[in-house]
């Protein structure tokens, strides 16, 4: 298991446009995470899910975010209508509940809103 | 809510120099206090933790003590170098569940030859 995978790394989109982007978890870790993170912030909590059940939702998550994990493995992020405000690192991270790992991040989306 | 303060940076040192990045932290309860670091181009990695008061963690020469009195857990340092050039990350996992983190804003450091 090579880690936390994000794909894509970087994505220009035009403004109006939607985005997905995905993350494929460590596979015994049955949580996931999705954060966004802007120049020179630290990132902050969007949305989690404990297997496929999606948990909690931050307010920072508008109408026009979703988030799937449909068979509780991969996981994705959909933006709708972008808008520049957008324009972020995602980052997805998992953990395993039962063994009260640690978060271990991927390597983030860079979205970019034009 | 949960808040994490971090030390302004960039901080920049003179190789083998010491190391002291302040975090201060604002929790319900008894979180769990982790350190990040994110090198050039890479993914955060978790650098150490602790979990309960007076707990060090430790790793790569890097330390931080969980002080519950002072709501501190400043990391460490004693002997820094090039490779040491990355920005760190200060979070707690916070009482709510979840295992989600808050993170700091982050403190870049430098460290030059």
């Amino acid at each position: 298991d090579t880690g936390v995978s994000q794909d894509p790394r970087h994505k220009i989109t035009k403004r109006g446009q939607n985005v997905t982007f995905r993350c494929d978890p460590i596979s015994e870790h049955n949580r996931l995470y999705w954060y966004r993170q802007t120049l020179g912030q630290g990132p902050e909590f969007l949305t989690y899910f404990q297997n496929e059940a999606q948990l909690e939702k931050s307010r920072l998550l508008s109408d026009r975010f979703s988030a799937e994990r449909p068979k509780g493995s991969f996981s994705t992020l959909e933006i709708q209508r972008t808008e520049q405000g957008d324009s972020a690192m995602y980052l997805c991270a998992s953990s395993s509940y039962e063994a009260n790992t640690e978060a271990f991040f991927g390597q983030g989306t860079r979205l970019t809103v034009v | 809510g949960d808040s994490v303060t971090q030390m302004e940076g960039p901080v920049t040192l003179s190789e083998e120099a010491f190391l002291t990045i302040n975090c201060t932290y604002t929790a319900t309860g008894y979180p769990s206090l982790f350190w990040y670091v994110q090198y050039p181009g890479e993914g955060l990695q978790l650098l150490l933790k602790a979990t309960k008061a007076d707990d060090k963690g430790s790793n790569k020469g890097f330390e931080a003590t969980y002080r519950k009195e002072t709501t501190s857990f400043h990391l460490e340092k004693g002997s820094v170098q090039v490779s040491d050039s990355a920005v760190y990350f200060c979070a707690l996992n916070g009482a709510g569940g979840g295992n989600k983190l808050t993170f700091g804003t982050g403190t870049q450091l430098k460290v030059e030859l």
